[in-house]
C-alpha cells in the first residue's frame, strides 16, 4: 500500500516557468489537500478537494491552481513561479472531510524558485 | 474563528526526563484535535487525536495529551524523552462545520532537541 506518492522530491524552477507537483493517494480517500510549509509557519493550506470535480481555496491560493478529475489524483499547478513560492509543499488525504479524520501525508517536494 | 497557538518554538529536553510541549487552541464549535511529528525531511505522522471522547488521549510512542476545556489546551506529554524523540511537532485544530467544513489549521510548530 503506497498511500500518498508525491512527484518530485526536489525542483528547481526560474522566475516566471511554470510546473505541475503530482499527487497521488490509493486509499480511495474523498478528501485532499495541497499545503506549504515555510519555517516559522506551520503548514498553511493552498487548496482542498472534497470529491471528484470538487475543489475550493484554502488559506493561501494565489498562484496556484488545482483540479480532481479522478478521485486517486489532485495535481497543484504553478502557472508562473515565483521565488515567494518557494517552499516545502505537502500532500495529504484523509477518509472523510469532517475534519476529525487522520490526514495522510506525502514526503513533500522542496521547490525553490530563483 | 479557529487558531492554534504553540506557546514554545524550542524545547530541549535530556534524554530520560519527561517531555511538555504546549498547544492552547480557539474554536467557535467543539473541535478535533491533534498532533503531528515531522521527523527531517519527512512528511508529517498523526500522534495522537481528541475527538470528545476521553479527555486524556494516549498516541503513539509513548506520548499523550489532556484535552481542557476551561483552559482551551492541549498540551503533549511525555514521561521519558528518547533521543529518537526529536523532531518537530504541530498542533492541530479542525473546523468541524461552517464554511470551511473539515478545515485543519496548523500551529508554527515546536522544535524538541532531546540531549544525550
Amino acid at each position: 500500500n503506497a498511500g500518498v506518492t508525491q512527484t518530485p522530491k526536489f525542483q528547481v524552477l526560474k522566475t516566471g516557468q511554470s510546473m505541475t507537483l503530482q499527487c497521488a493517494q490509493d486509499m480511495n480517500h474523498e478528501y485532499m489537500s495541497w499545503y506549504r510549509q515555510d519555517p516559522g509557519m506551520g503548514l498553511r493550506l493552498i487548496h482542498y478537494s472534497v470529491g471528484a470535480g470538487i475543489t475550493d481555496q484554502g488559506e493561501v491560493p494565489n498562484g496556484y491552481n488545482v483540479s480532481r478529475s479522478t478521485t486517486e489524483d489532485f495535481p497543484l499547478r504553478l502557472l508562473s513561479a515565483a521565488p515567494s513560492q518557494t517552499s516545502v509543499y505537502f500532500c495529504a488525504s484523509s477518509r472523510g472531510t469532517g475534519g476529525g479524520e487522520k490526514l495522510f501525508f506525502g514526503s513533500g517536494t522542496q521547490l525553490s524558485v530563483l | 474563528a479557529q487558531s492554534v497557538t504553540q506557546l514554545d518554538s524550542h524545547v530541549s529536553v535530556s534524554e530520560g526526563t519527561p517531555v511538555l510541549l504546549r498547544c492552547n487552541y480557539s474554536s467557535s464549535y467543539s473541535p478535533s484535535l491533534f498532533w503531528y511529528v515531522q521527523h527531517p525531511n519527512k512528511g508529517l505522522q498523526l500522534l495522537l487525536k481528541y475527538t470528545s471522547a476521553a479527555t486524556l488521549v494516549k498516541g503513539i510512542n509513548g506520548f499523550e495529551a489532556e484535552f481542557k476545556k476551561s483552559e482551551t489546551s492541549f498540551h503533549l506529554t511525555k514521561p521519558s524523552a528518547h533521543m529518537s524523540d526529536a523532531a518537530e511537532y504541530f498542533c492541530v485544530v479542525s473546523d468541524p462545520g461552517g464554511s470551511t467544513l473539515g478545515r485543519l489549521y496548523f500551529g508554527r510548530g515546536t522544535q524538541l532537541t532531546v540531549w544525550p
